[in-house]
Order: C-alpha cells, then structure tokens, then sequence
C-alpha cells in the first residue's frame, strides 16, 4: 500500500494567513493526488484533483502543486470559513490512502 | 441537482450484518464509479472499495476482503455496500462518493451513515 504522509499535523494561523500544507508519498504517485477539506459533522468536500487542479466552485486562494511524492496545498489568504481539517489522497493505486490529516485551527 | 443520498444511522450488535444504501440522483449513475470511505470517530478517512456500477465490478481493500460485498441496482441507480461480522472497531461513519476516473477525484458525497457496533 501506498503511505501518505501530511505535515504538520495541525496549525494555528491567523485570518489572511498564508498556509502551506505538505504530503509525501511512499512511492511515485505522478499527479494522482487530491486535497480535500472537512468541517466537524461534515462529509469530505473534493478541493484540487490531479495535484494542481482547482475543482469547480472552490475559491482561488487554494492551489496545490506538486508531482512524484511530494505535493503541497496552499491557502493564499486564510479566510474564517477555511478553519477545517485538510486531507490528501492518493488515487494512483488501491487502496486509495488519504494522510492522516492537518487541522488548521485559529 | 446531482446527489448522493444515503440510508439511515444503524445499531448492530458484534457479528451481525449491516447494509448501507447510496442512491444517486442528477447524473448518469453508470457513468462514474461509487467508492465507500468509512471514518471512525476521530480519526482520518478510510477507503473501503469502489464498485463500477456500469460493469458491477468491484474492488476492495484487502483488510475488508471476505467481509465486505459492494452492489448495484442500475433500475434505482442506487448502490449498497454490505459489511459482515461486525466488530466494535467498525463503528464509524460510512460515506459513499463518486468519481469519474482516478485523475478527477470524489466530487460528490453522501451525507454519511453512522453505524455503531456495540453489544
């Protein structure tokens, strides 16, 4: 199985933060990976696929990058509704892991 | 609008079965596939499985292999996915998600089934 790893494991920022969250694979994924948001009681919301890729309807300030194993997601300007816990996901084989997560709390 | 709406919250006692049901709405149900993501209470998502609802093929992870069987009714364009003996530790919250191919990732969700094992 392919292991994914998300650093840190949670954050504190402030409103209009810039953040960076990063995610190693264990093996070479190329561009499979995607980055999704999760609020308390709340299904997970699909934010970029295939890396870089922003999903319809999600704001601008998030943009990830990234190819191989390491890949990384950045909110530009930190807005009160991001404050959520992010996941990566590798759909290059299965079982399709995600990393254990990153909480980024005020 | 395009959905996936899922059956209600189970109890099951340790061994026992539990069905969960995904119905799809707004879309071509045979054109994406119906990935099952289960998340414990406090811990990170967890793939189970996808079914391909065009084919009925499956395929899932090998810790749920021999316990877990993924279906489809294209007539109801609704997916189920069954786990059998149960154990405490498979109390969580069941999700079914769609994806169109592995580039694009699961764009839509269910709204999540809570199942609880507990004696």
């Amino acid at each position: 199985d392919i292991q994914m790893n998300q650093s840190p494991s949670s954050l504190s920022a402030s409103l209009g933060d810039r953040v960076t969250i990063t995610c190693r694979a264990s093996q070479s994924i190329s561009s499979y990976l995607n980055w999704y948001q999760q609020k308390p009681g709340k299904a997970p919301k699909l934010l970029i696929y295939g890396a870089s890729s922003l999903q319809s309807g999600v704001p601008s300030r998030f943009s990830g990058s990234g190819s191989g194993t390491d890949f990384t997601l950045t909110i530009s300007s930190l807005q009160p509704e991001d404050f959520a816990t992010y996941y990566c996901q590798q759909s290059y084989s299965t079982p399709r892991t995600f990393g254990q997560g990153t909480k980024v709390e005020i | 609008q395009v959905q996936l709406v899922q059956s209600g919250a189970e109890v099951e006692k340790p061994g026992a079965s539990v069905k969960v049901s995904c119905k799809a709405s707004g879309y071509t149900f045979t054109g994406y596939y119906i990935h099952w993501v289960r998340q414990a209470p406090g811990q990170g998502p967890e793939w189970m499985g996808w079914i391909n609802p065009n084919s009925g093929g499956t395929n899932s992870a090998q810790r749920f292999q021999g316990r877990v069987t993924m279906t489809r009714d294209t007539s109801t364009s609704t997916a189920y996915m069954e786990l059998n003996s149960l154990r405490s530790d498979d109390t969580a919250v069941y999700y079914c998600a769609r994806d169109v191919s592995s580039v694009a990732g699961m764009d839509v969700w269910g709204q999540g089934t809570t199942v609880t094992v507990s004696s």
